[in-house]
């Protein structure tokens, strides 16, 4: 089954420490990217990568950092996360081209 | 700033009847176009994608397309519960470099009152 698989899928946690996001995905697809869910703001893309060793930013990179190392992951690491980046983030790959893209289910972040 | 507009709603429809949800777009360069589906508390779900001018169905929806105005739209026929969610207009603002980088609109919630 094709499965983009999000860890955890929530977390309650304090300003300041550092957190990773993992997103795991079995569909042998190049592109992955990371979106967060805001009320009012809709889904907004936070970094992406295009292959393994290939990343880039997106529209709201500021306080995150991503690694794609291997083709299957694309862990988002939050290195001294502040209540701002409280959310809820999706994790989303495609094959090449980078479209469609098909979701995780989602990982609900509360920094206090 | 690129930009995809929705009105937020709620679009309210009784069951059985058609649902239209629009989407306007900034970028004149965008060539992909998605529309995904989001029930409370769950992720996106692709339910139709156009890439050219005119209409594009699948059962039950039509995706409409229009390059010239910038606009975009989902119809639901017949319209049922099940059908109430939230619809996210995505656009690829890549033109040609196909580096698959999508804006989302807001999202329009759609409600099918029984």
């Amino acid at each position: 089954e094709a499965q983009v698989t999000q860890n955890p899928r929530y977390l309650i946690t304090v300003t300041g420490k550092k957190l990773t996001v993992t997103c795991s995905q079995n569909m042998n697809h190049e592109y992955m990217s990371w979106y967060r869910q805001d009320p009012g703001l809709g889904l907004r893309q936070i970094y992406y990568s295009m292959n393994v060793e290939v990343t880039d930013k997106g529209d709201v990179p500021e306080g995150y950092k991503v690694s794609r190392k291997e083709k299957r992951n694309f862990p988002l690491i939050l290195e001294s996360p502040s209540p701002n980046q409280t959310s809820l983030y999706f994790c989303a790959t495609a094959d090449r081209g980078g479209q469609p893209q098909h979701f995780g289910d989602g990982t609900r972040l509360s920094i206090l | 700033q690129k930009e995809v507009e929705q009105n937020s709603g709620p679009l309210s429809v009784p069951e059985g009847a058609i649902a239209s949800l629009n989407c306007t777009y900034s970028d004149r360069g965008s060539q992909s176009f998605f529309w995904y589906r989001q029930y409370s508390g769950k992720s996106p779900e692709l339910i139709m994608s156009i890439y050219s001018n005119g209409d594009k169905e699948d059962g039950r929806f039509t995706a409409q397309l229009n390059k010239a105005s910038q606009y975009v739209s989902l119809l639901i026929r017949d319209s049922q519960p099940s059908d109430s969610a939230t619809y996210l207009c995505a656009v690829n603002t890549d033109g040609s470099s196909n580096t698959g980088k999508l804006i989302f609109g807001q999202g329009t919630t759609l409600q099918v009152k029984p």
